[in-house]
């Protein structure tokens, strides 16, 4: 099946800093998704991407789709603590599987105050 | 702001019992997903659901699984005889398709086999 490769598998950081972090797969997807989760909940969604080349903002987050339709990166500027989690990139292939979304393994954030 | 709703939030049953986990989507979709996540892992897809049928499902998603919606909120995940590798958490979610779908998740349910 289709696998996602997201890094890193973790970063520590200090507050103010910058994140970035991404994911590839070896297969096309049409739509990306990013998710942050937060321990014993749900994937909340921060952004999503539907055209390569996509760039989109979401206050202190940025994400791009791929020109190749198979990555995708994440940024975070100027961490603040509430940042902390795991973030998650997902991807939608289309046709058929149109709805299916393939998770990425996730990268957890510390942010030292 | 709608939002997709699971319950309970924690189940613990034995080895072979039946579990039901209960998920109300967002009230205007149509097309609803279960995922699961074991402890550490990432998230893993298993069903999706439209016009009261399966669209797709996961290797996982085998004979012992199945879904619902029983009436016009509720969407179930029924696991006849668990198992100890049952043991996740389990997301519903569900989506408006139209030109761009948005998978909006609940907050999971946890499921724990012993």
């Amino acid at each position: 099946g289709q696998q996602l490769n997201q890094s890193p598998q973790s970063m520590f950081i200090q507050e103010g800093e910058d994140v970035s972090m991404n994911c590839t797969s070896s297969s096309i997807f049409n739509t990306w998704l990013w998710y942050k989760q937060d321990p014993g909940e749900g994937p909340v969604l921060l952004i999503a991407l539907y055209k390569a080349g996509e760039l989109t903002s979401n206050g202190r987050l940025t994400a791009q789709f791929g020109i190749t339709r198979k990555d995708s990166f994440l940024n975070i500027s100027a961490s603040i603590p509430s940042d902390v989690g795991i973030y998650f990139c997902a991807g939608q292939p289309g046709g058929t599987s149109y709805g299916k979304l393939t998770f990425g393994q996730g990268t957890i954030l510390t942010v030292h105050p | 702001e709608p939002e997709v709703t699971q319950t309970p939030s924690h189940q613990v049953t034995q080895m072979g019992q039946e579990v039901i986990l209960r998920c109300v989507p967002i009230s205007n979709h149509l097309y609803f997903y279960w995922y699961r996540q074991i402890l550490g892992q990432k998230v893993e897809f298993l069903v999706s659901f439209y016009n009261n049928e399966i669209s797709e499902k996961s290797e996982i998603f085998d004979d012992q699984f199945s879904v619902e919606r029983p009436d016009g909120s509720n969407f179930t995940l029924k696991i006849r005889s668990t198992k100890l590798e049952d043991s996740a958490m389990y997301f519903c979610a569900s989506a408006d398709r139209g030109p761009q779908e948005t998978q909006y998740f609940g907050p999971g349910t946890r499921l724990l086999v012993l």
